[in-house]
C-alpha cells in the first residue's frame, strides 16, 4: 500500500511555463516536507510544513511556493520552470516526536524543455 | 558550516561485507539516519541511530560515536539488489535533516 503518494511521476514542461506537482500520504503525519535533488547531490529541503505551519529554507528561490490544503496533500507549484530547475523533486512526510523519520514518496523527474 | 562527509563510490563483491563511513560537523546532534537509493527512485529508511553503539537490523548495521562525529553502515552478504546510493543525514539542534551527498555501491559478481 502507496503510504506517499507523488503525482504525475515524471513531468515534463517548457522554460517558463508553470508547473503544479502534487503529494498526497495515507500515513496522517503532521509534517510534510518538499526536496529538490539533482543527480549524485544530496536532497535540498525546499520548504515544510508542521501542520499548517509553513517554513522556508532560507535559499529557496522566490520562484518555488507551496501550498497544504489539509493534513493528506501538498502541493509544490513552481512559477517559471527555467533550465536549472529540472530535478527530482521528492516529497517526505515524519510524525513530529517519531524519531521524526522521513518517508518519502516515489518522487516526480521535472524536464524542462 | 554543517558538513557530512562520505566516500563518493565503493565497490564490493556479492556476497561480501562492505562498511561505509559518515563523519559529521553539525550544530547540535538529534540522530543519525541511514537511507538507501536506488537510481531513479526515492530514498529509503534503513537506520536510526541517537545513542553510541551498534543497532543490527538483519544484515544491516548501523553503527554511532558521537563523540568522534563519526558513523558506519555495516552491509553483510552483499546481494546485486544493494547496488545503490546511501545517504547518511543527521538531525541538528534545530532538527532540520542535514544530508550527505550519498556514496554509490556498486556490487559485483
Amino acid at each position: 500500500d502507496a503510504m506517499v503518494i507523488q503525482n504525475p511521476r515524471y513531468q515534463v514542461t517548457q522554460f517558463g511555463k508553470p508547473v503544479t506537482l502534487s503529494c498526497s500520504q495515507t500515513l496522517n503525519h503532521n509534517v510534510m516536507y518538499w526536496y529538490q535533488q539533482k543527480s549524485s547531490q544530496a536532497p535540498k529541503l525546499l520548504f515544510h510544513y508542521y501542520d499548517k505551519d509553513f517554513n522556508n529554507e532560507a535559499d529557496t528561490p522566490d520562484n518555488f511556493q507551496s501550498r497544504r490544503p489539509n493534513t493528506s496533500f501538498c502541493f509544490l507549484d513552481i512559477r517559471s520552470p527555467g533550465l536549472g530547475d529540472a530535478a527530482m523533486y521528492l516529497c517526505a512526510t515524519s510524525r513530529a516526536g517519531d524519531a521524526d523519520t522521513q518517508y518519502f514518496g516515489p518522487g516526480t523527474r521535472l524536464t524542462v524543455l | 558550516g554543517q558538513n557530512i562527509d562520505q566516500p563518493t563510490e565503493m565497490t564490493a563483491t556479492e556476497g561480501a561485507i562492505v562498511q561505509i563511513n559518515c563523519t559529521y560537523q553539525t550544530s547540535g546532534f538529534n540522530g543519525l539516519f541511514w537511507y538507501q537509493q536506488h537510481a531513479g527512485e526515492a530514498p529509503t529508511f534503513l537506520s536510526y541511530n541517537v545513542l553510541d553503539g551498534l543497532e543490527e537490523k538483519g544484515r544491516f548495521s548501523s553503527f554511532l560515536s558521537r563523540s568522534k562525529g563519526y558513523s558506519y553502515l555495516l552491509l553483510k552478504e552483499l546481494q546485486m539488489k544493494d547496488s545503490a546510493s546511501y545517504l547518511c543525514a543527521v538531525k541538528d539542534s534545530n532538527y532540520q535533516l542535514i544530508w550527505g551527498a550519498g556514496t554509490k555501491l556498486i556490487i559485483k559478481p
